[in-house]
């Protein structure tokens, strides 16, 4: 019963480069979430989708992208990493609607130098 | 104004006393309240959802939920060191498409 995952754990990457952050769910749920966690900012919703191909940006998208092909899958992308992109990332799934309880992967601590 | 907002704490109660959490928010529809606790370097974990007016009890917990008031409240009793968490508040918020917006979270220190 592995739930949410993440991968990876910890990655330290260079400006200007192109990270990838996993997020993979067993339970079949529809929505998936990605958030990222500063501190003063608390969690902050980057990008959700409500079923494979269908995705939509939520409250701070800019320099993110996303796909899911499958259910299971939520991939985040930085496509061109910045420091201020420096913070750890959840990914989260809900089995119902996008106000029905969220279930949290362990995080993604990225750092970008 | 915030959507969600909670005092950042830290809140300090002794072991075994009563730890009471508070949030509130401004989306006067807003129709679904959870609680969740983040220990240091984890993840946010459910404790509780109230969606009805009233208190819901389970174990040392309970929410309560004023929407005329529009704040929801979290009771730990007897509380215990292993409760020393950061506490996230999250609630639906229509503007953003009904997704859930979460507070900033209040740290809770329990002292032995």
């Amino acid at each position: 019963d592995a739930g949410i995952t993440q991968s990876p754990r910890y990655k330290i990457t260079e400006t200007g480069r192109q990270v990838t952050l996993m997020c993979h769910q067993t339970w079949s749920h529809s929505y998936m979430f990605w958030y990222r966690q500063d501190l003063g900012h608390g969690l902050r919703l980057i990008y959700y989708s409500a079923a494979a191909d269908i995705t939509d940006k939520g409250e701070v998208p800019d320099g993110y992208v996303v796909s899911r092909s499958k259910t299971e899958n939520f991939p985040l992308t930085l496509e061109s990493a910045t420091r201020s992109q420096t913070s750890v990332y959840f990914c989260a799934s809900s089995p119902g609607h996008s106000a029905d309880t969220q279930y949290f992967g362990p995080g993604t601590r990225l750092t970008v130098l | 104004q915030k959507e969600v907002e909670q005092n950042s704490g830290p809140l300090s109660v002794p072991e075994g006393a009563i730890a009471s959490l508070n949030c509130t928010y401004s989306d006067r529809g807003s129709q679904s309240f959870f609680w969740y606790r983040q220990y240091s370097g984890k993840s946010p974990e459910l404790i509780m959802f109230i969606y009805s007016n009233g208190d819901k009890e389970d174990g040392r917990f309970t929410a309560q939920l004023n929407k005329a008031s529009q704040y929801v409240s979290l009771l730990i009793r007897d509380s215990q060191p292993s409760d020393s968490a950061t506490y996230l508040c999250a609630v639906n918020v229509r503007s953003t498409g009904n997704k859930l917006v979460f507070g900033a979270g209040t740290i809770l220190r329990v002292k032995s």
